[in-house]
């Protein structure tokens, strides 16, 4: 089955580091980009920026630049979202997509609920 | 930045025909893409490339655009259509419309 599967949900206080990760399976992992999508509460789906899991090049929505991380291990078909220093203001869901004809999104992650919460 | 453009809401009854519109700098230039997404779920995309029907996606489901506007068509709705729905364009990155919301009366 072709599918993303994500890890699960996070609670976590201001200030400390995070690292999510996104498994592709049933299809060849390399050959499309992987995003990520934020989606606050409430609110509507924002994308922070993409991976080419074939050479880890990532590039970021200006709106997260300097502010997450995103890689990936072609070898574990494992892409990742990552944070230094964790706000209150990173409550939210995030989603990994994949990336057809590099724009457009066809198979999506289940999402993972990240809390932060002194 | 490129801005996209979505009404809040779109309220329509069972059977009749949901028009979904996406409001951009000549938009008509861009690939748009729509994914409806229900509560606590992933996005699924409806519509991609302005037009096309991903495997799956009823028939119901059309896109045009035009112009400065796309739009998102549902024909002969049905309560399982009740859902936002995003469109979606490539511009130097990734941009999302704000999100409209189908209420099926």
């Amino acid at each position: 089955e072709v599918q993303l599967v994500q890890s699960g949900a996070e609670v976590k206080k201001p200030g400390e580091s995070l690292r999510i990760s996104c498994k592709g399976s049933g299809y060849s992992f390399s050959n499309y980009w992987i995003s990520w999508v934020r989606q606050m509460p409430g609110k509507g789906l924002e994308w922070m920026g993409r991976i080419d899991p074939s050479d880890s090049y990532s590039n970021y929505s200006p709106s997260f630049q300097g502010h997450v991380t995103i890689s990936g291990d072609k070898s574990i078909t494992t892409a990742y979202l990552q944070w230094s220093s964790l706000k209150a203001s990173d409550t939210a869901m995030y989603f990994c997509a994949r990336a057809r004809s590099g724009d457009w999104f066809d198979l999506w992650g289940q999402g993972t609920v990240v809390t932060v919460s002194s | 930045s490129y801005v996209l453009t979505q009404s809040p809401s779109v309220s329509v009854a069972p059977g009749q025909t949901a028009k979904i519109t996406c409001g951009g700098n000549n938009i008509g230039s861009k690939s748009v893409h729509w994914y409806q997404q229900k509560p606590g779920q992933a996005p699924v995309v409806v519509v991609y490339d302005d037009s096309d029907r991903p495997s799956g996606i009823p028939e119901r489901f059309s896109g045009s655009n035009s112009g400065n506007t796309a739009t998102l068509t549902i024909s002969r709705v049905e309560a399982g259509d009740e859902a936002d729905y995003y469109c979606q364009v490539w511009d130097s990155w990734v941009v999302f419309g704000g999100g409209t919301k189908l209420t099926v009366l």
